[in-house]
């Protein structure tokens, strides 16, 4: 089954720095949904996207909505220590369709 | 909060035993969904539900089914588990166009 393609991997970053990670696909999807998940829990939804070219904003978050509907990518502006986690992309083709995910970027804040 | 719980939160078993996992949601959402969270794969759908008694397969639905006798109750049953089952257990909601997740059961088949 398909799988998005979400880069990068990991990082390793400094407090205070700025986070930027995508997703890209080979098809489109309708609806992005970016994800943070901690340890031991469930994916937490942090923005959600539903128009090509639509930037959102939710705090210190920032996410894009490609123009060709294949990508998206979401910035985390001055990170702190709690930033810390994983951070899944999600799309979605139509309304009640399960969710295709990234494998995640995992965030690593060093103080 | 999603209103969204999951029981157990934690399960062992052994091969060939069958497995039962309980979705439960508060807030009277039409569809429901279960996926698995393997390391390497990120999440991954197995089932979902469009209604009482209305399921259809995700893409990892193999030596899985699922039932939804209740708006608000959604089971995963392994009708004889293997060790490659060995997951984190997700169920989810749809609220418009956003689905929210419930806090995993973590499954470990010996």
């Amino acid at each position: 089954g398909q799988q998005l393609n979400q880069s990068p991997q990991s990082m390793f970053i400094q407090e205070g720095e700025d986070v930027s990670m995508n997703c890209t696909s080979s098809s489109i999807f309708n609806t992005w949904l970016w994800y943070k998940q901690d340890p031991g829990e469930g994916p937490v939804l942090l923005i959600a996207l539903y128009k090509a070219g639509e930037l959102t904003s939710n705090g210190r978050l920032t996410a894009q909505f490609g123009i060709t509907r294949k990508d998206s990518f979401l910035n985390i502006s001055a990170s702190i220590p709690s930033d810390v986690g994983i951070y899944f992309c999600a799309g979605l083709r139509g309304g009640a369709d399960g969710l295709t995910f990234g494998k995640g970027t995992h965030l690593i804040i060093q103080p | 909060d999603a209103g969204i719980t999951q029981s157990p939160r934690h399960k062992v078993t052994e091969t060939g035993t069958p497995v039962t996992l309980r979705c439960h949601q508060t807030e009277n959402h039409r569809y429901m969904y279960w996926y698995r969270q393997d390391p390497g794969h990120g999440l991954r759908l197995i089932h979902y539900s469009y209604g009482v008694k209305d399921t259809d397969k995700g893409e990892v639905s193999d030596g899985y089914s699922v039932s939804r006798s209740k708006t608000e109750d959604f089971l995963l049953t392994l009708e004889s588990a293997t060790s490659s089952q060995t997951s984190v257990y997700f169920c989810a909601t749809l609220a418009g166009q956003e689905q929210f997740f419930g806090p995993g059961t973590r499954l470990t088949v010996l």
